[in-house]
C-alpha cells in the first residue's frame, strides 16, 4: 500500500534562513508523482511543487525546491530565504499513477517563521 | 482560466440533520472530482472521487454519499449527521488522465456538528 510519512509535526525557522521539511514515501508503483501543498490558517490548499518519479532533475519553483532521492524514497521540500508569510501547514502528497490521479497525503508539518 | 467554487464556507449542524455541500468547477470539461475531509490538525482523507457524471467511487465507508449530477458539479450529502462528521471538507479537481498536474482545491467548508 502507498504511504506518505512526515515525521516533523512542527518546525521553527528564522526569517531569511532556509528550512527543509522532510517527506518519505512508500510505493511499489514505478510511476508516481510527488507534490507539496501549503495550507495557511485560512484552510485553502495551495499547490507548491511537483516531482515525477522519472524526472532526472530536482524540481524547483521560485524559493521552493524538492530534494528528490529516489533510492531513499524521500522528497524533502526546501524553502530558501523564509518569509513570515511562509508560516503554514505543509503537506507532502503522492499520486498513484493511475488515471484517477488520486492523491494520498501525509499528516503535515507546521512551519513557523520567526522574525 | 479554471476556477473551483465550494460552499458554504462554514456550517453548524445538529446531530441527525441532513447535509448538502456543493462544489462546481468552471473553465474545464470532464474533470476528475474529489471530496476530502481533514480532521483538526490532521492530514487529508479521500472520501469520494468521480471520473464522470454519475460515476462515484468511495474510499472510506461512512454515512456520507456523493453525487455528480452534471459534468462540473459534485455534491457531498448525508441523511443524518454524526458528531464524527465534523471537520474541514475540501473539494478538488484534476485533469482526467494527467495525475502529474496535481489537484486544484476549493476553499473548503468547515462543518461543525453539535
Amino acid at each position: 500500500a502507498q504511504k506518505i510519512t512526515q515525521t516533523q509535526p512542527g518546525m521553527f525557522v528564522q526569517e531569511k534562513e532556509a528550512v527543509t521539511l522532510d517527506c518519505t514515501y512508500d510505493t511499489s508503483d514505478p510511476s508516481y508523482g510527488l507534490f507539496w501543498y501549503k495550507q495557511p490558517s485560512s484552510g485553502e490548499m495551495i499547490f507548491l511543487i511537483y516531482q515525477g518519479s522519472y524526472d532526472q532533475q530536482n524540481a524547483t519553483e521560485g524559493r521552493y525546491s524538492l530534494n528528490f532521492q529516489k533510492a531513499r524514497k524521500s522528497a524533502n521540500l526546501v524553502i530558501s530565504a523564509s518569509q513570515l508569510g511562509d508560516s503554514a501547514m505543509y503537506f507532502c502528497a503522492m499520486s498513484n499513477g493511475g488515471s484517477q490521479g488520486n492523491l494520498i497525503f501525509g499528516k503535515g508539518t507546521k512551519l513557523s517563521v520567526k522574525p | 482560466s479554471q476556477t473551483i467554487h465550494q460552499w458554504p464556507a462554514t456550517l453548524v449542524q445538529p446531530v441527525g440533520s441532513p447535509l448538502s455541500l456543493e462544489c462546481t468547477v468552471e473553465g474545464t470539461s470532464n474533470p476528475n472530482l474529489y471530496w476530502y475531509r481533514q480532521a483538526a490538525g490532521r492530514g487529508l482523507q479521500l472520501l469520494f472521487y468521480s471520473v464522470g457524471i454519475g460515476q462515484i467511487s468511495s474510499e472510506v465507508p461512512q454515512n456520507l454519499s456523493a453525487s455528480r449530477p452534471q459534468d462540473r458539479q459534485f455534491i457531498l450529502s448525508s441523511k443524518k449527521l454524526l458528531l464524527s462528521d465534523s471537520g474541514f471538507y475540501l473539494c478538488a479537481w484534476s485533469v482526467d488522465g494527467r495525475y502529474d498536474y496535481g489537484y486544484t482545491f476549493g476553499s473548503g467548508t468547515r462543518l461543525t456538528v453539535v
